[in-house]
């Protein structure tokens, strides 16, 4: 069984610019959300997708959003990049009906915005 | 606000002993806890939940405890293994908060050192 792959796993913006962050969740889950953690914090919750539709937001700005594929993959992302924005992305895959402890999370995307 | 409050950033034991990592949150419709463990360069890996109706969940050397009139849980290791050495993050959740069952409220994480 296939872990969750998250891609790049690091990369490097200017403010302003926009970013797509990529991931692919684990073979048989059809349920991806995403997480924001800033250094020294704990993640927060951007988004949850499940069948191609948000399923559920934080308290993130518009210009964050996403996608869900028809594979369950999914994408983030971020429009008018801020010097906030630089944080590890996390993306966890799960079944919807597992809930948070059958999460599967990858080891992240780290955005730095200068 | 913070709703979820890890209060202790790093905590060193000596292998062998307990290991207690600490939680308090102050959202009380939160119905569901969970631990979770990350290493450097990893994702967190989920280790332990705890569902509101209990006051207790153990694990093998991982206990949980929940203390709702005081909102509190503790994490129990032992006995604690130089491996355990991680970020513990303590996690909370309402079943069905904004139609999202996912959606996660995290602590700042408290950093184990198990010493050999």
């Amino acid at each position: 069984e296939t872990g969750v792959t998250q891609s790049p796993t690091h990369l490097i913006k200017t403010r302003g610019q926009q970013v797509t962050l990529r991931c692919s969740s684990q073979s048989g889950h059809n349920t991806v959300s995403w997480y924001q953690q800033a250094l020294g914090q704990g993640p927060q919750f951007i988004f949850q997708y499940y069948r191609e539709e948000e399923n559920g937001r934080g308290n993130f700005p518009p210009r964050f959003s996403g996608l869900q594929f028809p594979n369950y993959s999914s994408e983030l992302n971020v429009n008018a990049l801020e010097l906030d924005d630089s944080a590890l992305y996390l993306c966890a895959s799960s079944l919807i009906m597992a809930g948070a402890s059958g999460y599967t999370f990858g080891s992240g995307t780290r955005l730095t915005v200068v | 606000d913070q709703q979820v409050k890890q209060n202790s950033p790093s905590l060193s034991v000596q292998e062998g002993r307990i290991s207690i990592l600490n939680c308090d949150y102050t959202n009380s419709m939160f119905d569901y806890f969970l631990w979770y463990k990350k290493y450097p360069a990893e994702g967190p890996t989920f280790l332990i939940s705890i569902s509101s109706i209990k006051d207790k969940n153990e694990d093998g050397r991982f206990t949980v405890f929940l203390n709702k009139s005081a909102k509190h849980l503790s994490l129990h290791i032992v006995p604690s293994q130089p491996g355990d050495s991680a970020v513990y993050f303590c996690a909370a959740s309402v079943a069905g908060y904004g139609g999202s069952q996912g959606n996660l409220i995290f602590g700042k994480g408290t950093k184990l050192s198990v010493k050999p």
